[in-house]
């Protein structure tokens, strides 16, 4: 069974440039996580979605960053403008659901901004 | 505001010896707890889950859960050098808006030297 694909794994950007990230969950998860890593931080989850819906997307900075899960499988995560604070490594995870089940994580993206 | 807390390390422990991973969370509502293993620029990798109060035992890991005192923790008996990555504690919790959230600490670094 193939894990959670993320495309692109590494990005460069100049500042104030858009950048988005494509998340595709295991077949059949249901809640798909974003979560963005800082270097020697753990993973701050930025939004969540059950099925197509966004239930939780308090932590996302929405004046510059957005996300669609369309269908309710493949997500996309949106920078736009991107600034220089935003270079991270930006994780997407999937779990069955969102009750016990645990979460699976993809390879992530590396986003430098400069 | 939910909370994960870990003493960030480094941890070293000598080869053969147990090594002992902490982990404390602000509320009484979470549901279910992950240690994940996150080698240096690599996604976080399921180790263990456990849902309820007491011990968990799977090969050389071992995770123990006290609800009462917010505590979660990992033993890695007979470690090894290949257990040297970031150990990191998530929480899920289990009502309100944060249902189904996958809250994680900042890790603790694990280093097992030969």
């Amino acid at each position: 069974e193939a894990g959670v694909v993320q495309s692109p794994r590494y990005k460069i950007i100049e500042k104030k440039q858009p950048v988005a990230f494509w998340c595709n969950p295991i077949s059949g998860h249901n809640t798909l996580y974003w979560y963005r890593q800082n270097l020697g931080q753990g993973p701050e989850l930025l939004i969540r979605y059950e099925n197509e819906e966004a239930v939780d997307d308090s932590q996302l900075p929405k004046d510059r960053f957005s996300a669609e899960r369309l269908k309710g499988v493949d997500s996309t995560l949106k920078i736009q403008p991107a600034e220089l604070g935003d270079s991270a490594v930006y994780l997407c995870a999937s779990s069955f659901s969102p009750s016990d089940t645990e979460a699976f994580f993809g390879q992530g993206t590396r986003l430098t901004v400069v | 505001q939910k909370e994960v807390e870990q003493n960030s390390g480094p941890l070293s422990v000598p080869e053969g010896a147990i090594a002992s991973l902490n982990c404390t969370y602000s509320d009484r509502g979470s549901q279910s707890f992950f240690w994940y293993r996150q080698y240096s620029g690599k996604s976080p990798e399921l180790i263990m889950f456990i849902y309820s109060n007491g011990d968990k035992e799977d090969g050389r890991f071992t995770a123990q859960l006290n609800k009462a005192s917010q505590y979660v923790s990992l033993l890695i008996r007979d470690s090894q050098p290949s257990d040297s990555a970031t150990y990191l504690c998530a929480v899920k919790w289990g009502y309100g808006g944060s249902q189904g959230n996958l809250i994680f600490g900042k890790g603790t670094k694990l280093s097992v030297k030969p």
